[in-house]
This record gives structure tokens, sequence and C-alpha cells, in this order.
């Protein structure tokens, strides 16, 4: 059964201390992994797509990468705005998208 | 602009009543997706469709229908069979056009249904 686990489940970060959220999957035939950032009560936005195991992908302060099992998203100086749940999602061959249940970053000031 | 809506953004509703979510997308997307968010869970598919006059189950279908008759719209009805139908329901859309590993997918604002 293809599997998405994210951790931790919760974060919180003082603004300016640098983390790392982790997405593993168990999947047979990866055909893409998809970071997404929601906002309280709104939709999910899309940020990457990663396709093969030492692909990398940056947007500002945020830079994922992807290894055979796991995909981590790295914020780099995190700002209050920065604040949002993180989703992780997979797809398995020509599959529909599987997620994960979510990473809640706080970023206080 | 080019995007997805929902409407409406907050719906109440009875129990034993059908309620029908609407989706509208202006991108040219050939696929149409509708998930279920509920709090502590990943987002959960329950129809989609990849081309007009055709759509199929999801993991959690039962309880709902939808239709496409249209490229631009994919309603979902929420039926009284659905045994808890309280919950914030997400629709996407995504391209079919280009590159067969393209599978971006992009997300309306949510409807947050809630039934008493």
């Amino acid at each position: 059964e293809d599997q998405v686990t994210q951790s931790p489940e919760a974060l919180r970060l003082q603004e300016g201390e640098s983390s790392s959220l982790n997405c593993s999957y168990t999947v047979s035939g990866l055909r893409g992994l998809f970071w997404y950032r929601q906002d309280p009560g709104k939709g999910p936005e899309f940020l990457f797509t990663l396709y093969s195991a030492g692909e990398e992908k940056e947007k500002e302060r945020l830079k994922a990468t992807l290894t055979k099992k796991e995909s981590f998203l790295h914020i780099t100086a995190p700002k209050p705005e920065d604040s949002a749940t993180y989703l992780c999602a997979v797809r398995p061959g020509y599959s529909t998208l599987t997620f994960g249940k979510g990473t809640m970053l706080l970023v206080s000031p | 602009d080019g995007g997805i809506t929902q409407s409406p953004k907050y719906l109440f509703r009875k129990e034993g009543q059908n309620v029908t979510l609407s989706c509208e997308q202006n991108l040219n997307h050939d696929a149409m997706y509708w998930y279920r968010q509920d709090p502590g869970q990943g987002l959960r598919l329950i129809y989609y469709s990849q081309i007009v006059n055709d759509f199929q189950k999801g993991d959690i279908a039962e309880g709902y229908s939808v239709s496409r008759e249209k490229k631009e719209s994919f309603p979902l009805t929420v039926t009284s069979a659905q045994k808890n139908p309280t919950a914030f329901y997400l629709c996407a859309s995504r391209s079919g056009q280009g590159s067969a590993l393209t599978y971006e997918q992009y997300f309306g604002p949510g409807t947050r249904l809630t039934v008493t």
C-alpha cells in the first residue's frame, strides 16, 4: 500500500531559525513528489514538483530535495508569513495523488 | 485572471438533504478533482474526471455523485447517504497538455460544508 508520512506534525520556529520538514514515502513507481502550502481555511497552493532522486528546487526561502525514500522541505531564515501547513503528495505510477497529513509550521517574530 | 472558483465558501444543510457544491475553472484544464479534508487527515480523493462526460470514483466515493457536462465545470453532490458529510471540500484541476510527467494540480479556495 502506498504511504506518505510527514514529520513533524507541528513545528514552532523563531523568526530566522532555519529548519527542515520531512516527507517519507513508500510507493511503487514514483512519478512525482509534490509540495503544497495551505493557509487556514484556504485551498492548497502549489510549490514544487520533484521527479527524480537528487533533484532540488528553490523558491525564496524554501528549498525542496528528493531522495529515493524521502523529501525534505528546507526553510531558511523563516519569517512569520511562512506560517502555514505544508502538504506533501506523491504520484504512484500513473495513479492519482496520495497526500500526507501535513506539517503545521508556526514562525514567531 | 485564470483560476478555480468554488461556491459558496460556507454551506449549511440539515441532515437528510442533498447539497451540490460548485466548481468552475477557466484554466482550460482537462482534468478535475474533488477532495475532502478533515482535521488531522490528508486530502482524500472523492471523484475525478479526465475528460468531459467521463469520471471515476476515488477512494471515498460512497454517498457522493458528480457530473462533467462541460470542460469548465465539475459539480459535486453530497447526498443524504453520506454518513459524515461535514468537512472542507476542495476542487482541483490539472492540465492534460504538455509532458506526460507533468501532474501539478491546482486547487480552488474550498467550500466548508456543515450538516446538522
